[in-house]
């Protein structure tokens, strides 16, 4: 069991490209969500999902897009890349609510834009 | 809007004390509460989990209660070490919205 993998580890991009954060678990959890985390402001929901072809909106999903064609995977996609966007980025997934059980966390990706 | 607090911010301690870390949610509505740690640089490791139905729940030195009718959470960690040093998360599972929501943490050190 890997848990949850998140690729790359650590980016630099330039203000206007585009990138595709990748994010793989192979617990067979329903819910898979992205993150992203500033210095001192704590953990902001960017958008999340509760199953294949399913996906919703989080707190700040300005700027991102994201896909779930299958349980295992779900992408995030940035679309002209703005320095407002350099973050740590985490993907996590859990089961449904109804078996009440703990979400699993990546490692992160690093994003700077310059 | 759930909003979720954690106080302290920050909290210092020399090794061997016992300490609480606290959480608050706004919105009782919460299927469970969880418990993380964050190492930097690091991703978010999973500590404990208490469904809304329990009081607490234990592993190790750790124990977390949960009053979900004052909206309150506790950490009390025991014989504190260095390597406790960490942030603590606290976050809930939000009934309804199908949505975890994060406090922003309490940075623990620990000193030798």
């Amino acid at each position: 069991n890997a848990g949850v993998t998140q690729t790359p580890k650590f980016r630099i991009l330039k203000i206007g490209q585009s990138m595709t954060l990748q994010c793989t678990q192979d617990m067979n959890h329903n819910y898979m969500y992205w993150y992203r985390q500033d210095p001192g402001m704590g953990l902001k929901l960017i958008y999340y999902s509760v199953g294949a072809g399913i996906t919703d909106k989080g707190e700040v999903p300005n700027g991102y897009n994201v896909s779930r064609s299958t349980t295992e995977d779900f992408p995030l996609r940035l679309e002209l890349a703005a320095p407002s966007q350099t973050s740590v980025y985490f993907c996590a997934s859990s089961y449904s609510m109804a078996r009440n059980t703990e979400a699993f966390f990546g490692q992160g990706t690093r994003l700077t834009v310059v | 809007k759930q909003e979720v607090t954690q106080i302290p911010a920050a909290l210092s301690v020399p090794e061997g004390e016992n300490l609480v870390l606290n959480c608050s949610f706004t919105d009782s509505a919460i299927y469970n509460l969880q418990w993380f740690r964050q190492d930097p640089g690091k991703g978010l490791t999973s500590l404990l989990l208490i469904q809304s139905s329990q009081r607490e729940q234990t592993s190790g030195r750790l124990n977390a209660s949960l009053d979900k009718s004052s909206g309150r959470s506790t950490l009390y960690i025991a014989a504190s070490q260095p390597g406790d040093s960490a942030t603590y998360l606290c976050a809930v599972f939000q009934g309804g919205s199908e949505k975890l929501v994060f406090g922003k943490g309490t940075k623990l050190t620990v000193n030798p």
